[in-house]
């Protein structure tokens, strides 16, 4: 069974503050890595994606992967009050192609 | 580009019906993918389609069921509705290179009374 967890929540952090989301995953065999930020109400957006170890960074927010460690994580650089959401991480392997999601992490950004 | 598109947007449907929810995707994107989010369980993926072809399959009973159109757009019909049907239902389409990450539509809102 391959999972994807993530700390439900909810992180908060001060404005202007870094966020780390944080994500591991089951399946030794994933390739590919992704965040997607999803606000009340509505249908997840894809934000950033990964798929070599190391960092990859994409104005405000940095992807970080460990395939030894299987982890995955979200850094969100002086965060925003609308930068507040659910984080969503999700893996895919080269097989299916089909991600496996976790349940999300909720981040709030207070003023 | 144009983003993927659900209708309808919301439907309020009673125990025993049934549904057709419809998906287009992304300009050239051939594989559609279909989820059912809500707050107890999380994200859970329905099915794929690629080419006209159910291509991956999650675990939900048969009264779930799909189908693609040779334009890509993609169908997704609900039969006998039960009351834990009630859910945001979200289409996602992807291309063929890469990562091959999805795209999500703004999704239909389904509640079963």
């Amino acid at each position: 069974q391959k999972e994807v967890e993530q700390n439900s929540g909810p992180l908060s952090v001060p404005e202007g503050a870094i966020a780390s989301l944080n994500c591991t995953y089951s399946d030794r065999g994933s390739q590919s890595f992704f965040w997607y930020r999803q606000y009340s109400g509505k249908s997840p957006e894809l934000i950033m994606f990964i798929y070599s170890n190391g960092d990859k960074e994409d104005g405000r927010f940095t992807a970080q992967l460990n395939k030894a460690s299987q982890y995955v994580s979200l850094l969100i650089r002086d965060s925003q009050p609308s930068d507040s959401a659910t984080y969503l991480c999700a893996s895919s392997s080269g097989g299916s192609y089909i991600p496996t999601f976790g349940r999300g992490t909720s981040l709030i950004v207070h003023p | 580009k144009a983003g993927v598109t659900q209708t309808p947007r919301y439907l309020i449907k009673t125990r025993g019906q049934q549904v057709t929810l419809s998906c287009s995707p992304i300009s050239g994107h051939r594989s559609v993918s279909w989820y059912q989010q809500t707050p107890g369980q999380g994200l859970q993926f329905l099915f794929e389609y690629f080419s006209e072809t159910q291509r991956n399959k999650g675990n939900f009973p048969g009264r779930f069921s799909g189908r693609q159109f040779s334009n890509s757009r993609s169908e997704m019909n609900v039969s006998t509705l039960e009351l834990g049907d009630s859910a945001l239902y979200l289409c996602a389409s992807s291309g063929t290179s890469g990562s091959r990450e999805q795209f999500f539509g703004p999704g239909t809102r389904l509640t079963v009374l």
